[in-house]
C-alpha cells in the first residue's frame, strides 16, 4: 500500500526567505508524485508532478521539487517566498502501473511572515 | 474553459436522510474521480471511473455510499442513512485518462450532518 508523510503540518517563514514543504513516500513500485495547492476557500490545483523522467521538476509559481529514490522524498522548494503563496499544500503519489487514484499527505499550512 | 464543477456547494442534512451530490467533469475527460476531506486532513480516495463504469470502488467506506456515471460525463454520489461522521467536504476530479495525467478538481461539496 502506498502512503504519504508531510513533515510538519504547519510551516512558517518570512518574505523572501526559502520554502522548504517535506513529502517522504512509500510505493511498492514506481511512483507518479504531485504536489498540490490549495488557496482559502478554492479548489486544489497541480503545482508540479513527477513521472519518471527529469527528476528535478518545474512547476508553476516558481516552485520545484526533487525526486530522490535513494530517500524516498520529493521536498517542495521555492528560492523567496512572497505573501501570495500562503496555503495549503498537499503532496500525492500514485502508482505508475495499476491504480490511478492519488494517496494524499495530510497537508502543510504555509503562513509568510511580512 | 469550464472546469470541474460540483452542486451543491454545501448541504446540511439530517441523520439518516439520503443525499445525493453531483458532479460534470471536464469535457471529454474519460476519467471521473470522488475524494472525500474532513477537516485537517488530505483528501481520501473513495472510486474512479474510466467512462460508466467504477474501476476502482475500494475507497467507499461502507454501502450506504453509491456513485454512478450512467453516461460516462456527469456523476453522482449517494449517500444513505447519513450519518455525522459523514461530514465532510466530498471532492470530485476528472482527468483526460488514467495513469500520470493530471487530475483537475472541482471546488467541493461541503456536507453537514446534523
Amino acid at each position: 500500500a502506498q502512503s504519504v508523510t508531510q513533515l510538519g503540518s504547519h510551516v512558517s517563514v518570512s518574505e523572501g526567505a526559502l520554502v522548504l514543504l517535506r513529502c517522504n513516500y512509500s510505493s511498492s513500485v514506481p511512483p507518479y508524485l504531485f504536489w498540490y495547492v490549495q488557496y482559502p476557500n478554492q479548489g486544489l490545483q497541480l503545482l508540479l508532478k513527477y513521472t519518471s523522467a527529469a527528476t528535478l521538476v518545474k512547476g508553476i509559481n516558481g516552485f520545484e521539487a526533487e525526486f530522490k529514490k535513494s530517500e524516498t522524498s520529493f521536498h517542495l522548494t521555492k528560492p523567496s517566498a512572497h505573501m501570495s503563496d500562503a496555503a495549503e499544500y498537499f503532496c500525492a503519489v500514485s502508482e505508475s502501473q495499476g491504480a490511478q487514484k492519488l494517496v494524499f499527505g495530510q497537508g502543510t499550512r504555509l503562513t509568510i511572515n511580512p | 474553459g469550464a472546469g470541474v464543477s460540483q452542486t451543491p456547494s454545501n448541504k446540511v442534512t439530517e441523520k439518516g436522510k439520503y443525499v445525493e451530490l453531483r458532479c460534470d467533469p471536464i469535457s471529454g475527460h474519460t476519467a471521473l474521480y470522488w475524494y472525500r476531506q474532513s477537516l485537517g486532513q488530505g483528501p481520501e480516495f473513495l472510486i474512479y471511473f474510466q467512462g460508466t463504469g467504477a474501476a476502482d470502488d475500494s475507497g467507499l467506506p461502507n454501502d450506504r455510499f453509491f456513485a454512478v456515471r450512467p453516461e460516462g460525463s456527469v456523476s453522482t454520489l449517494k449517500i444513505q442513512r447519513t450519518e455525522r461522521g459523514d461530514s465532510a467536504v466530498y471532492l470530485c476530479a476528472s482527468s483526460l485518462g488514467g495513469g500520470a495525467d493530471t487530475q483537475y478538481f472541482g471546488p467541493g461539496t461541503r456536507l453537514t450532518v446534523l
